[in-house]
């Protein structure tokens, strides 16, 4: 079983809609809980990052995290067209070695 | 903000030469680099970690000889493929931390390698 699992299919949403994203993962060492947004041919910018189980927000994203389960989840209200992007989540111990989920490929459609 | 580099953004190579990329953390200083790869619409997987001044270490899977890694200065760490084949083609992007926490590790913008 892979550390980090993330159903890596596309997602296209209409402009204004809600994008829900999620992972799920095995170790219980991880201490910080990331996402990360990645155009095209680019390297990965941090979105959001947590470390407890509970929400935040910051904008029209929200980072939800339950350690009970294991499983995180990003949402994008209002979801606009520059929103199209890869997310990849992504999981660290606190030596910072992350290990990224596969990612989803989310097209909003204006 | 903290900002990495990495040299060449893009590179074509026969198979069977060596391919070098350099990356740098361009306003602060890395004690520790990742090296990451990329294949088309999958996850970056961590290859290797690089350490100033000592070997590097690296992932599972990941062969040593193939892919070394020089950490020669705390800015600088370079990756270099040799003897490429095409299954080596890939986007690497390596990043550096600047001290501890999830929101300070840095990515470069990758480099994508074609080896024909």
């Amino acid at each position: 079983q892979k550390e980090v699992e993330q159903d890596p299919g596309p997602l296209s949403v209409p402009e204004g809609a809600i994008v829900s994203l999620n992972c799920t993962y095995s170790n219980s060492a991880f201490q910080y809980f990331m996402w990360y947004r990645q155009y095209s041919r680019k390297g990965p910018e941090l979105l959001m990052y947590t470390y407890s189980s509970g929400n935040k927000e910051d904008g029209r994203f929200t980072a939800q995290v339950d350690k009970s389960s294991k499983y995180i989840s990003l949402f994008i209200r209002d979801s606009q067209p520059s929103d199209s992007a890869t997310y990849l989540c992504a999981m660290m111990k606190g030596n910072n070695r992350l290990a990224f989920g596969k990612g989803n490929q989310v097209v909003v459609i204006p | 903000g903290a900002v990495v580099s990495q040299h060449p953004s893009w590179v074509i190579c026969k198979s069977g030469t060596s391919v070098k990329i350099e990356c740098r953390s361009l306003d602060f200083q890395a004690t520790t680099m990742f090296w990451y790869r990329q294949f088309p619409k999958q996850s970056l997987m961590l290859m290797a970690t690089s350490n100033e001044g000592s070997k590097a270490t690296y992932e599972q899977g990941v062969e040593k000889d193939k892919f070394l890694i020089n950490h020669a200065s705390l800015t600088l760490s370079t990756l270099t493929v040799t003897s490429a084949h095409p299954e080596d083609s890939s986007f690497y992007i390596c990043s550096a931390p600047r001290g501890q926490g999830a929101d300070t590790q840095y990515f470069g913008p990758g480099t994508r390698l074609t080896v024909l």
